[in-house]
């Protein structure tokens, strides 16, 4: 099992240039997250999805957009990236509520919006 | 206000010392997760408890839901236990779960 991938590792935009985030799981888990991770802070849920067809907002969802057309892929969308948006983006997903089931990461997304 | 507070930032540790790493939460909670960062950013579950202890290999993570803190032993540490531990509590109402900002560990051999 490849567990959770994403795709791609790193990206760099200019601002205002839109890109899709691919995160894909293959354990059959019903919920999917995606988070960022800044510098001094903790991890911080953009949106997450419930199931199939479902998509939730997080945290900070602003300036984001998500679709889970198919249960094993979670999309994250920037339609115009802006500088703020720089980080380090990770995937997750779990069979059950994460707030008592176990999560599995993905290796991570470097954007970096100049 | 974060709902979960870690302590120490960061640590260094020489090798074979025993490492704690200290967490504390304000929330009501379903479960305790620790979670390891890796140096390449990799993110892995360590542990997710609810009660008592838990014990994997050298690594053993406590929490007292009392207290409400939770602990997380490293015996005989080693070099590639460098990495950032990651406190995080899963709420027991709604679908809340709050990130800890980690604890950055280096281990010189």
């Amino acid at each position: 099992n490849a567990g959770v991938t994403q795709t791609p590792k790193f990206r760099v935009l200019k601002t205002g240039q839109s890109m899709t985030l691919l995160c894909a799981q293959d354990m059959n888990h019903e919920y999917m997250y995606w988070y960022r991770q800044d510098p001094g802070m903790g991890l911080r849920l953009i949106h997450y999805s419930v199931g199939e067809g479902t998509t939730a907002k997080g945290e900070v969802p602003d300036g984001y957009n998500v679709s889970r057309l198919k249960k094993q892929n979670f999309l994250l969308g920037l339609e115009s990236a802006a500088p703020s948006q720089t980080s380090v983006y990770f995937c997750a997903s779990s069979y059950y509520p994460r707030r008592a089931y176990e999560q599995y990461f993905g290796p991570g997304t470097r954007l970096t919006v100049t | 206000k974060n709902e979960v507070e870690q302590s120490p930032q960061n640590l260094t540790a020489q090798e074979g010392e025993f490492i704690t790493i200290n967490c504390s939460y304000s929330v009501g909670i379903s479960a305790l997760h620790w979670l390891q960062q890796h140096p390449g950013g990799g993110i892995v579950s360590l542990f997710m408890l609810s009660s008592g202890k838990k014990k994997h290999g050298r690594l053993i993570a406590t929490i007292n839901i009392q207290e409400k803190h939770s602990s997380l032993h490293i015996t005989a540490s080693h070099p590639r236990d460098s990495a950032v531990y990651i406190c995080a509590a899963g709420s027991n109402t709604g679908n809340q779960f709050y990130f800890g900002t980690g604890t950055s560990l280096t281990v010189i051999p």
